[in-house]
Parts: C-alpha cells; sequence; structure tokens
C-alpha cells in the first residue's frame, strides 16, 4: 500500500525566512512518481514539480528547491526567502506507473503561513 | 492546456437525496480519479477510473459510486446524502505509464457539496 506522511501539520514563518517543508513516503513499487501541490486560498490545486523513482537529482526553480533521497523515502520542499504569496497548503503525494497503481495518493498537508 | 471540468462549483442537496457530480475531461486521458478533501485530513481518493467502464476503490469508497461509459467522463454518486458527505469534491485525470512523467495529474477546479 502506498503512504504519505507530512508530519508538520502547520508552519508560521516570518517572511524571507527560509522553510523546508518534509515529506516521507512508502511504496512497494521500484517505479514510482513524487508530487508537490500548492492549494493557495483560491482553492485550486496547483503543481509545482513531479519526480521519477529514478531521478535522485535535487532541483532548483527560482526560491523552491527539492530533495529527493531514495535511502531514507523523502522528497522534502524548501522555499528559500519566503514570502507573504506563499501562505497555502501543501501536499506531497505519490503515485505508481500503470493501471490499478496510477492513483495519486496525498499527505495530510502543511499550512504555510507566512507573516509580513 | 488539459481541461478537467466538474459541473459545478457549488451544490446544496437535501438528505437522502442522490446526487450526481459530474467530470469531464478533453484529452483522451486514460485514468480518472474523485477526491474528497477535509480540513486536517487532505485529499482522501473515493475511486478511481484506469478504463472506460472500469474502476477502483480507493481508501473511503463507501456510500459512493461511479460510473465510466466514455471516457471523458467519469461520475460520482451519492445514492442517499448523508450530512457526513458534505466535503469540497475533486476530480482529476492522467494519462497511463511513461507519459505520466510528460504530463502529470489535471485537477478541476472542485464542487463543494452542502448536505443538509
Amino acid at each position: 500500500a502506498q503512504k504519505v506522511t507530512q508530519a508538520q501539520t502547520e508552519i508560521s514563518v516570518v517572511e524571507k525566512e527560509d522553510v523546508t517543508l518534509d515529506c516521507v513516503y512508502e511504496t512497494r513499487d521500484t517505479t514510482y512518481y513524487l508530487f508537490w501541490y500548492k492549494q493557495p486560498p483560491s482553492g485550486e490545486l496547483v503543481f509545482l514539480i513531479r519526480r521519477n523513482s529514478f531521478d535522485e537529482q535535487n532541483e532548483i526553480s527560482g526560491r523552491y528547491s527539492w530533495n529527493f533521497q531514495k535511502s531514507t523515502s523523502s522528497f522534502n520542499f524548501t522555499i528559500t526567502a519566503s514570502q507573504v504569496v506563499d501562505s497555502a497548503v501543501y501536499f506531497c503525494a505519490l503515485s505508481g506507473y500503470t493501471g490499478a497503481n496510477s492513483k495519486l495518493t496525498f499527505g495530510k498537508g502543511i499550512t504555510l503561513s507566512v507573516r509580513p | 492546456d488539459v481541461k478537467v471540468t466538474q459541473s459545478s462549483r457549488y451544490l446544496v442537496k437535501r438528505t437522502g437525496e442522490k446526487v450526481f457530480l459530474e467530470c469531464v475531461q478533453d484529452m483522451d486521458h486514460e485514468n480518472m480519479f474523485w477526491y474528497r478533501q477535509d480540513p486536517g485530513l487532505g485529499l482522501r481518493l473515493i475511486y478511481f477510473s484506469y478504463d472506460v467502464k472500469m474502476k477502483e476503490k480507493g481508501d473511503i469508497p463507501e456510500g459512493y459510486s461511479v460510473s465510466r461509459e466514455k471516457k471523458e467522463r467519469f461520475s460520482l454518486i451519492l445514492e442517499s446524502a448523508s450530512t457526513n458527505q458534505t466535503s469540497m469534491y475533486l476530480c482529476a485525470s492522467s494519462v497511463g505509464g511513461e507519459l505520466l512523467a510528460n504530463y502529470g495529474y489535471t485537477f478541476g477546479s472542485g464542487t463543494r457539496l452542502t448536505v443538509v
């Protein structure tokens, strides 16, 4: 069975602080995908990143960076120099490869509040 | 761009009513999903379908059924709505297999259902 754990439920930081959102996953699949989504107050899910299980390279996109470590089954997300617009709920998710394994399993989400 | 359209943004129904939530995607995706989102619980998978007329139970299928007669349409049915089914319902679609790396999942805007 697939499982995604986001142990942090709420994080509050002051603008310009760096913040890391943790994600730990469990799966028996050898091929899988990991995702991060952002859900701002407007409610729509915004796709941030997708990672294939064969690609452990870390990724940086502007102020966002992701650290994927298969050895610890973790896929952590860091926001550098946070801004008020980063305030949202962030979800980590996991999916298998094909057919019945294609379902996307979400963590419970982390509510990030960035104060001015 | 792929679009996933949910027929209603807001819906109010009475206890005991049969409720249909409709989802249509326009990109010939094999996979379609229904989730419900509740505060503190994240997104939980109700049902998914990886082919026409195929369906698989997700984590919380009780009280729900689904129908997928055509590839582009995936309907969620509440046979007899109850107040504990008041929630935000999100539909998603995706391609399968290797193409998932390129196209990921696409979510609809959600239907906020209130059962009174």
